[in-house]
């Protein structure tokens, strides 16, 4: 079965240190990778995505994720959080010729000043 | 600018009432899709659409009813049928297949009152 996995409900980091947030994957054929962001009552904004090519991806408010493919993972990086970063976050993946996206559980990222 | 608008923010509705959630979006994408959101969980699919007049049931179509009548709309209604109804509702759109990803209203707070 299709599935993305983040094993993390939570992830608590101090303000101005570096923050992962985790994700894992589990589909056939090559996958698209994307993260987004959800803030309190809004809907979801989108981050960054990995369709193919350089393992790191940049994206939007200093994130960047890296692919890596032997271990089916795309975690979200930010070396250094900011207390405006707390925020739920979503991973998800579009397997190969899918109209839809499969979600995984969503992390809650709280930055403490 | 383009974009999708979900209206109203916030319903509350009676118990035994249907209710409709109204999807618009300005994007010229061809495939859209609702999604129901329940705190401290990840998005679930209720239906979606890849063309006009056709749409396909989510994981959890029971108890919601959808239309696509026009390229920009897919309204969503939840019947009385559905028994906990109270939820964040979020609507998205994709050009398509292939890696696009989604963009996304900002929800729909419905509560049963």
């Amino acid at each position: 079965a299709q599935s993305v996995a983040q094993p993390e409900d939570q992830v608590n980091v101090a303000e101005g240190n570096p923050l992962t947030v985790k994700c894992t994957y589990s589909v056939s054929g090559n996958p698209y990778l994307f993260w987004y962001v959800q803030y309190p009552n809004r809907g979801l904004q989108f981050l960054l995505k990995y369709i193919t090519g350089d393992n790191l991806v940049k994206g939007s408010y200093g994130f960047e994720a890296e692919f890596n493919k032997s271990q089916t993972s795309f975690h979200l990086k930010k070396p250094s959080a900011l207390v405006s970063d707390s925020a739920l976050y979503f991973c998800a993946v579009s397997p190969d010729s899918s109209y839809k996206l499969i979600f995984g559980s969503g992390t809650r990222l709280l930055v403490r000043p | 600018d383009g974009g999708i608008t979900q209206s109203p923010k916030y319903l509350f509705r009676k118990e035994g009432q249907n209710v409709t959630l109204s999807c618009e979006q300005n994007l010229n994408h061809d495939a859209m899709y609702w999604y129901r959101q329940d705190p401290g969980q990840g998005l679930r699919l209720i239906y979606y659409s890849q063309i006009v007049n056709d749409f396909q049931k989510g994981d959890i179509a029971e108890g919601y009813s959808v239309s696509r009548e026009k390229k920009e709309s897919f309204p969503l209604t939840v019947t009385s049928a559905q028994k906990n109804p109270t939820a964040f509702y979020l609507c998205a759109s994709s050009i398509g297949q292939g890696p696009y990803g989604y963009t996304f209203g900002s929800g729909t707070r419905l509560t049963v009152v």
